[in-house]
């Protein structure tokens, strides 16, 4: 079974542009997260899509973060205008629908900012 | 907001010692659970624990939710080169809210 797959897995950009990273889940996964962990930290739950709708996004920072599954499969996650704090490995994960404590993890995008 | 405390940070130990290692949380938790982080690779789950006093064992991993609801621990035994990594643990209050992981706590085995 394909895990969950995460694009790109490297990203450098300079401050004020924008970033976008793609993630595809396990197939037949209705729950889907992304996460941001800042180094030397753990994962930090940004939003949450249940299929296509969004379940909990009270830590996503809305007025630069943006994120949307349009079709309830892959989901993209966007920074517009990046911030030098913003520099972390974004984790996408996924789970059977109501299986929020057995999620799967992608391997992550690296973003740095400059 | 809820946190988790992990400790220790990190530790160095000798192949074939044992791990302990424990997280605790001043609020309550009803799920607990142990992933552990390869360089460049996202966390994946070791254990999870559901009931207040639970020990549960995954080959050399073995480990327990706390009585009080607040703390879990993690031990390794016999530990080898593979087990280097970060372990986080993550506590879980109901089935639908997020998961709150703690800062980790860095493994390294010296052969």
């Amino acid at each position: 079974e394909a895990g969950v797959a995460q694009s790109p897995r490297y990203k450098i950009i300079e401050k004020r542009q924008s970033v976008a990273f793609w993630c595809n889940p396990i197939s037949g996964h209705a729950t889907l997260y992304w996460y941001q962990q800042i180094l030397g930290q753990g994962p930090k739950l940004l939003i949450q899509f249940q299929n296509n709708g969004v379940v909990d996004d009270s830590q996503l920072p809305k007025d630069r973060f943006s994120a949307e599954r349009l079709k309830g499969v892959d989901s993209t996650l966007k920074i517009q205008p990046a911030k030098l704090e913003d520099s972390a490995v974004y984790l996408c994960a996924s789970s059977l629908a109501g299986a929020y404590n057995e999620q799967f993890f992608g391997p992550g995008t690296r973003l740095t900012v400059l | 907001g809820q946190q988790l405390n992990q400790s220790p940070q990190s530790m160095f130990i000798q192949e074939g010692e044992d791990v302990s290692m424990n997280c605790t949380s001043s609020s309550i938790f009803n799920t607990w659970l142990w992933y552990k982080q390869d360089p460049g690779e996202g966390p994946v789950l070791l254990i999870a624990l559901y009931k207040a006093g639970e020990l549960t064992s995954n080959g050399r991993l073995t480990a327990q939710f706390g009585i009080t609801r607040k703390d879990s621990f993690l031990n390794i035994s016999a530990s080898i080169p593979s087990d280097v990594g970060i372990y986080f643990c993550a506590g879980q209050l109901s089935g639908n809210t997020p998961l709150v992981f703690g800062k980790g706590t860095r493994l390294s085995v010296i052969a």
